[in-house]
């Protein structure tokens, strides 16, 4: 059975970091592209970033570039997003999902809220 | 603003059939055969209902099928029933716009 944990979300000041994870497991991790989608509270889905199988392609959403950086362990069969910078429009339930661009497992997600 | 269109709400009785469409443009939707729908309970994480279009993961109701034509895609529920009650999304690949895709705002669809 496919399962994707995510973890790592909590309270955050503005301009502070948090590193999200995601622990994924009953699948070949390391042949899937890999992704995180947020939904801020009572909105819809935005993808965030992906990642290539062997971590050599990453891409990100405008609104991130530069703050996020999303990073992989295959032999862990782990998914990270770190996350910098944050702003209070960060605020989100923030999902790990297997695949770049068509999402066919997702995480219950871990909720980042950003407020002083 | 969503990079593609939904409208915000669609309902049906039980036993009908639903349509919600999807509009984007030539580069997202009219350009890539890969237009996927997914739903969303409340609280719940969402769940892929159709790739590709109008193929469906293993698991999912053929009642559940989706189209394209032009710019604008659809997913139609026929047969309605109680647990399709739910928030559907429609994405698209977009290219080098949005290598991880482009979401539409979702649509509340209600079982009357």
């Amino acid at each position: 059975e496919v399962q994707l944990v995510d973890s790592g979300g909590g309270l955050v000041q503005p301009g502070g970091s948090l590193r999200l994870s995601c622990a994924a497991s009953g699948f070949s991790f390391s042949t899937f592209w890999m992704s995180w989608v947020r939904q801020a509270p009572g909105k819809g889905l935005e993808w965030v970033a992906n990642i290539k199988q062997d971590g050599s392609e990453k891409y990100y959403v405008d609104s991130v570039k530069g703050r996020f950086t999303i990073s992989r362990d295959n032999a862990k069969n782990s998914l990270f997003l770190q996350m910098n910078s944050l702003r209070a429009e960060d605020t989100a339930v923030y999902y790990c999902a297997r695949g770049g661009y068509n999402f066919g497992y997702w995480g219950q997600g871990t909720l980042v809220t950003v407020s002083s | 603003q969503s990079a593609l269109t939904q409208p915000p709400s669609a309902s049906g009785s039980p036993g009908q059939s639903v349509t919600i469409s999807c509009t984007g443009t030539s580069s997202d939707v009219g350009g890539y055969n890969y237009v996927s729908w997914y739903q969303q309970h409340p609280g719940k994480a969402p769940k892929l209902m159709i790739y590709e279009v109008s193929k469906r993961p293993s698991g999912v109701p053929e009642r559940f099928s989706g189209s394209k034509s032009g710019n604008t895609a659809s997913l139609t529920v026929s047969g309605l029933q109680a647990e399709d009650e739910a928030d559907y999304y429609c994405s698209s690949y977009a290219g080098s716009n949005s290598f991880g895709g482009v979401f539409g705002g979702g649509t509340k669809l209600t079982v009357l």
